[in-house]
């Protein structure tokens, strides 16, 4: 079974600038997260998408990130401009049906922000 | 909303001794408490969980343990081995639905030869 895949894997941009992650979640996973994890920290849950529809995004940054699935299969995450706050982990998360049970993590993309 | 503490943030044990991270967690509605491990630049991987039905569960050299009344549960490792070494997670969650699942800070084991 093919795992969640995310891209790019690094990426470093000065702040102010503008970055978007992608992912691929497993083939049939109904629910789609983006968590953020900060160095000595457990993820947080940024948004939750089931198909292509937002469940949760209450601790998401509006004013400056952005997520979309569109057609219910992967998803972007996008932060403009980004903050040195930023810096962390993003990881993608998938599962089965909408619950937490058996989440699927993929590898995360490391942003630094300088 | 949920918080989940975790302790300690760092263990340090001899290859072969147990090791035991504990969590608390303030919401009495969680009912599923998940293990994830995650080694150095790796994905964090589910390695154990448990339902508040159940008060224990054991997986080989690993094993939950659950005490909804005080709102704490462990995570106990027996035997370790320096492949054991990586950071281990505690989170809390409701089931079903649209459930958030929190996480603990983190504990990074490292088991010495």
């Amino acid at each position: 079974e093919a795992g969640v895949a995310q891209s790019p894997r690094y990426k470093i941009i000065e702040k102010r600038q503008s970055v978007a992650f992608w992912c691929n979640p497993i083939s049939g996973h109904a629910t789609l997260y983006w968590y953020q994890q900060i160095l000595g920290q457990g993820p947080k849950l940024l948004i939750q998408f089931q198909n292509n529809g937002v469940v949760d995004d209450s601790q998401l940054p509006k004013d400056r990130f952005s997520a979309e699935r569109l057609k219910g299969v992967d998803s972007t995450l996008k932060i403009q401009p980004a903050k040195l706050e930023d810096s962390a982990v993003y990881l993608c998360a998938s599962s089965v049906t909408g619950g937490v049970e058996k989440l699927f993590f993929g590898s995360g993309t490391q942003l630094s922000v300088l | 909303g949920e918080n989940v503490e975790q302790h300690p943030s760092t263990l340090s044990v001899q290859e072969g001794d147990s090791a035991v991270i504990k969590c608390t967690y303030s919401d009495s509605a969680s009912n599923y408490f998940p293990w994830y491990k995650q080694e150095l630049g790796k994905r964090p991987q589910l390695i154990i969980d448990i339902r508040s039905n159940v008060g224990e569960k054991k997986d080989q050299r690993i094993a939950v343990t659950l005490n909804k009344t005080a709102k704490h549960f462990s995570l106990h490792i027996t035997e370790t081995q320096p492949e054991d070494s990586a950071v281990y997670f505690c989170a809390a969650s409701g089931v079903g639905g649209y459930n958030k699942l929190i996480f603990g800070a983190g504990t990074r084991l490292a088991v010495h030869p």
